[in-house]
């Protein structure tokens, strides 16, 4: 069956970098852009950007462009969300999610179980 | 920007109830919406898109309308499992409603 299965929990210090994968499996992983959308305690869902695993293009949020960078690994079906220099309110749940329509901006159709990053000195 | 904005964004109901939830954007976004259901400590799941379109396996009691910038969410006879929080979302600019709370009366 199709699934997304993230990373485990990371806690980092204010000002370090965290990297969070979500491997693909049970479709054609070139096939389906991948969504970052993140949750602090508490909060609603905040759209980070998407990648796209065909060949590599993003589009990040503009509050997260400086500091976001999503890659992929095709011979691993996986994607990377890496934010730069964490500040305490980056402290949240992260989800990948697969796009709905496929290699197009759109709903979320499928989505991994979420990685916890705390951020604390 | 676009703006979503939910309404209520708590809802106190009793199994059986009939339940609708409002999402309004702050302009036009056609039909380009999509509801999900969250529960504690778990992936939001979605359940409509292009506004009335229900995911397939999702139970029929839910259903999704509306166009332009005001959009419904309706649970038909809200049953246990469906006590939870739902988040619209405009797909066009991945902007999310802030969400509502359905609990128990």
């Amino acid at each position: 069956q199709v699934q997304l299965v993230q990373s485990g929990a990371e806690v980092e210090k204010p000002g370090a970098p965290v990297k969070v994968s979500c491997k693909a499996s049970g479709y054609t992983f070139t096939g389906y852009y991948i969504h970052w959308v993140r949750q602090a305690p508490g909060q609603g869902l905040e759209w980070m950007g998407w990648i796209n695993p065909n060949n590599g293009d993003t589009n990040y949020a503009q509050k997260f462009h400086a500091w976001v960078t999503m890659t992929r690994d095709t011979s691993i079906s996986t994607v990377y969300m890496e934010l730069s220099s964490l500040r305490s309110d980056d402290t949240a749940v992260y989800y990948c999610a697969r796009d709905g329509f496929g290699l197009a901006a759109s709903f979320m159709d499928v989505w991994g179980q979420g990685t916890t990053v705390t951020v604390s000195s | 920007d676009i703006q979503m904005t939910q309404s209520p964004s708590t809802l106190s109901a009793s199994v059986g109830d009939r339940v609708t939830i409002t999402c309004r954007a702050s302009q036009s976004i056609s039909i380009w919406l999509a509801w999900y259901q969250q529960k504690p400590g778990k992936a939001p799941k979605l359940l409509i898109y292009k506004a009335s379109s229900l995911k397939s396996g999702v139970p029929s009691r839910f259903s999704g309308s509306g166009s332009g910038t005001e959009f419904t969410l309706t649970i038909s006879s809200l049953q246990p499992d469906d006590f939870a929080t739902y988040y619209c979302q405009d797909y066009n600019s991945e902007t999310f409603g802030q969400g509502t709370k359905v609990e128990t009366k």
